[in-house]
């Protein structure tokens, strides 16, 4: 089934540790994009890639980085992590080329819990 | 740069129509309707491309009033299913092609 797998599912890091999550698309969609979910703020971009090669910063990237080596993987790096940063991290991807007329496929998320 | 969304919450019996509001402070390019049921990941409804666009899929429908920054997704004839929380999501004009801001989301519950 063509779609989008985050790892790990769930997590609880410590505080300083150095943390990557995974996230792999099968639909050669163009645009990934990283977001957080917490209770109340609904979902806010952290980092966005447009194409193979580049990436952006969203609303909130700070503590946050990304590569974008092929069409496939999006991972997350937090460098140390904090505790704010304790959150739903969902992947997502696009078909940037249309337009995003067939909207955003997401990932099933990961759980991360910094303390 | 979020959409506003209203309201926070609703609660419905089955069979009764809800409207959630979405609003933009930005020139609007499109805007996307997300639904979340509870722990699983936000699932496309629809997007709106054209100011005063009106879609449907199933009973839940939407418009988009492009010069008030405006779109509203209207839920008819509720039904169980339809319980989850509704975000709206609006890609900016002359931004970045597909970055997608979303609301805060609009928690919908409906009892039998």
């Amino acid at each position: 089934i063509a779609g989008i797998t985050q790892a790990p599912t769930s997590q609880i890091l410590a505080a300083g540790r150095r943390m990557t999550l995974r996230c792999t698309q099968d639909m050669r969609h163009n645009a990934m994009y990283w977001y957080r979910q917490d209770l109340g703020l609904g979902l806010r971009l952290i980092h966005y890639s447009n194409t193979a090669g580049t990436t952006g910063k969203g609303e909130v990237p700070d503590g946050y980085s990304v590569s974008r080596a092929n069409t496939d993987d999006f991972p997350l790096t937090l460098a140390s992590a904090v505790p704010s940063q304790t959150s739903v991290y969902f992947c997502a991807s696009s078909d940037s080329l249309r337009g995003s007329i067939d909207g955003y496929t997401f990932g099933s998320g990961t759980r991360l819990t910094v303390v | 740069q979020q959409p506003v969304q209203s309201p926070q919450a609703v609660i419905l019996r089955e069979g009764e129509d809800a409207v959630i509001n979405c609003s933009s402070s930005k020139a609007l390019y499109s805007v996307h309707w997300y639904r979340q049921k509870h722990g699983e990941a936000p699932v496309f409804l629809m997007i709106l491309l054209k100011g005063g666009e009106q879609k449907g899929h199933d009973k839940i429908s939407a418009s988009f009033n492009e010069k008030k920054q405006q779109s509203s997704l209207y839920l008819t004839a509720s039904q169980l299913s339809y319980s989850g929380t509704y975000f709206c999501g609006t890609v900016h004009r002359g931004s970045t092609l597909g970055r997608l801001y979303f609301g805060r989301g609009t928690q919908l519950t409906v009892w039998p």
